[in-house]
């Protein structure tokens, strides 16, 4: 998606190992968000960041943190996978909080 | 925990029939409502949304009808073709920009 990179694309890890996804976009926007994406339940925000070193927690953020050094680069960290989070995990990137997102292709996690 | 219910989880039908997707929000002020289109391997895109103090907003076969009272909202694609079979998704955001809230998402198929 045009602005906005994620990495990897797909990785498979072993329970217990911390993981850490990329978000990286080039279209200077204030806001960032993790979401994950399981069957069932839609998208659940992990967490979000309103600027550089500006992080808040979404609805599902146990076991998960967040890093913002820099406005382009948003990090997600799994410190200690689970299997439970398995999952496909989308950025997204607004100018406005929550209005208009824009999505990237999506990092597919497999913890076994 | 605000929520949105969205039904069906699945949905087939025939080209050129008329697809619809119905979305659901508890007793929490809302005042941004979009649907968001993914296909397989992609990230989430904006397709269309409406505000609150509007019934009814078309986009090419693209509809969104708002029924504030009963605190639903739907969207009606028009002479569906199988380019739109995709997931779908309806959001909404509360006030004053706070986080998206995302449905559990429609699977629809579109047969030749």
């Amino acid at each position: 998606d045009a602005g906005i990179t994620q990495s990897p694309r797909h990785k498979v890890t072993e329970t217990g190992t911390p993981v850490t996804l990329r978000c990286h976009q080039t279209e200077n926007h204030r806001y960032m968000y993790w979401y994950r994406q399981d069957p069932g339940h839609g998208l659940r925000l992990i967490h979000y960041s309103y600027g550089v070193k500006d992080t808040d927690k979404g609805e599902v953020s146990d076991g998960y943190s967040v890093s913002r050094s820099k406005t382009e680069d948003f990090l997600l960290t799994l410190e200690s996978a689970t299997s439970s989070q398995t999952s496909v995990y989308f950025c997204a990137i607004s100018e406005v909080q929550s209005y208009g997102y824009t999505f990237g292709s999506g990092t597919r996690l497999t913890v076994v | 925990q605000q929520q949105v219910k969205q039904s069906p989880q699945s949905l087939i039908v025939q080209k050129g029939g008329i697809s619809i997707i119905n979305c659901a929000y508890e007793n929490t002020a809302f005042d941004y409502f979009p649907w968001y289109q993914q296909f397989p391997g992609k990230g989430p895109a904006l397709l269309i949304a409406i505000r609150p103090d509007v019934s009814e907003k078309k986009e090419g076969r693209f509809t969104i009808s708002f029924n504030k009272s009963a605190k639903q909202f739907s969207l009606h694609i028009m002479d569906s073709q199988p380019g739109d079979s995709a997931t779908y998704f309806c959001a909404a955001r509360g006030t004053s920009g706070s986080r998206l809230t995302f449905g559990e998402g429609t699977q629809l198929t579109v047969n030749p």
